[in-house]
């Protein structure tokens, strides 16, 4: 079945530091990949998306670019800041034809930025 | 206004007993789940609707069971609560989409406690 591997938290980084949170997938088909990321007490929110190899997903100044080769989909920012600390999701969606699919998430990365 | 809605917030009950999670949203979608977060963050699909038909069942217990009146709610029922229930549980929608999958949007979530 699908899957999604994401790397381990927490992972703290000094403000301004450049960010890189590594996501692989496993999946039959040609699914769709996202980053969602979840604030203490909240919800989840989409942060982006990619629907087809070699689109890249921004938002924020956050940005992953679908990989087909190497079954990838890394976030990345330039320069993180206090308020980015946050849970962070890679996940993806396999498109069945009844558009009723789930989400396959990964573990999820809490991401700490200090002052 | 709020896309995704949940009630409760907070559901802090006795193990055996049964209790209800609402979920509404207002963004016109055709397709509603329910994800089910444990205590490490993990996020797991355990039901979709679309167009008042279940489409997905994750190896749910029995004693759980999603009730949509209308294209807008879909409701959780959780009978004879066990003690491994207590999770967070999340609601989330997402429009109905030919050729390619889309992102879904969620809800606060609702943290159930079974004590």
């Amino acid at each position: 079945g699908d899957s999604v591997t994401q790397m381990e938290g927490p992972v703290t980084l000094s403000e301004e530091a450049f960010l890189t949170i590594n996501c692989t997938y496993t999946a039959t088909g040609y699914p769709s990949l996202f980053w969602y990321v979840q604030y203490p007490g909240e919800g989840l929110q989409l942060l982006l998306k990619a629907t087809k190899a070699d689109d890249k997903g921004s938002n924020k100044g956050f940005e992953a670019t679908y990989r087909k080769e190497t079954t990838s989909f890394h976030l990345e920012k330039g320069s993180v800041q206090v308020s980015d600390s946050a849970v962070y999701f890679c996940a993806l969606r396999e498109y069945s034809g009844g558009g009723a699919d789930g989400l396959t998430f990964g573990k999820g990365t809490h991401l700490i930025i200090q002052p | 206004d709020t896309a995704v809605s949940q009630t409760p917030k907070y559901l802090v009950t006795q193990m055996g007993n049964d209790k209800s999670i609402k979920c509404e949203q207002n963004l016109g979608h055709d397709t509603m789940y329910w994800y089910k977060q444990d205590s490490k963050k993990f996020l797991k699909i355990m039901f979709s609707y679309n167009n008042k038909e279940l489409i997905i069942n994750e190896t749910v217990p029995n004693r759980f069971s999603p009730k949509s009146p209308d294209k807008a709610h879909l409701n959780l029922h959780i009978n004879s609560l066990e003690l491994g229930d207590s999770a967070v549980y999340f609601c989330a929608s997402s429009p109905m989409e030919g050729g390619g999958a889309g992102e879904q949007y969620f809800g606060p979530g609702t943290r159930l406690t079974v004590t």
